[in-house]
């Protein structure tokens, strides 16, 4: 069954600490994402990667970091300069060979900080 | 700055009508639009798109009408059913078979009624 996992679904963190949230596809997609979603708000960029050992900053990079060491991964660290850290996020992936570029969404992982 | 707008909080349609969901862009770059839907806590799954070269675009239930002039588009579901009550957000992409960065908006959450 082909599609996007994240880990854990629900994820909670004492203030100050860091914390990585897992992101693994078996699409063979090249893109893959982050987002990030407030209630009542649409989904903010984090950051993106188009292939191995390489990555973009998106709208809101401040506070995260991610690595893509294999294309199946991207892992986002929710560093303790994050001001505002509890929220829904969401990883996604795409593949770069067509025309267009659909985004498939992985189930999110919800972080909250205590 | 919001460049894809959906200006309806909220849609409460009857069962077996038609449900019509807008969303409106002010970057003119845009040339690939989304609709994905949403149940609570879970990722954003993909419903349909168009491209900028064309006007409509139709899947099942589910039509896609672009008007570029207007910078206005439109998701309808006919005839609307339970199942379809969930949050919709419209994206819009302006870089094209790289990884783009999709633009959201802040999403419609369509009741469909009995």
């Amino acid at each position: 069954d082909g599609g996007i996992t994240q880990s854990p679904k629900y994820l909670f963190r004492k203030e100050g600490q860091n914390v990585t949230l897992s992101c693994e596809q078996n699409l063979n997609h090249d893109a893959m994402y982050w987002y990030r979603q407030d209630p009542g708000q649409g989904l903010r960029l984090i950051y993106y990667s188009q292939i191995v050992n390489d990555f973009q900053k998106g709208d809101i990079a401040e506070g995260y970091s991610v690595s893509r060491e294999k294309k199946e991964s991207f892992p986002l660290t929710v560093t303790s300069a994050q001001k505002n850290p509890t929220a829904f996020y969401l990883c996604a992936s795409s593949s770069l060979r067509g025309l267009t570029d659909t985004q498939y969404f992985g189930p999110g992982t919800r972080l909250t900080v205590l | 700055d919001q460049q894809v707008k959906q200006n309806s909080p909220s849609l409460s349609v009857q069962e077996g009508r038609i449900s019509i969901l807008n969303c409106d862009y002010t970057n003119s770059m845009f040339d690939y639009f989304l609709w994905y839907k949403k149940y609570p806590a879970e990722g954003p799954t993909f419903l349909i798109s168009i491209s900028s070269i064309k006007d409509k675009n139709e899947d099942g239930r589910f039509t896609v009408f672009l008007n570029k002039s207007a910078k206005h588009l439109s998701l309808h579901i006919v005839p609307s059913q339970p199942g379809d009550s969930a949050v919709y957000f419209c994206a819009a992409s302006a870089e094209t078979g790289t990884a783009s960065k999709l633009t959201f908006g802040t999403g419609t959450r369509l009741q469909v009624t009995l």
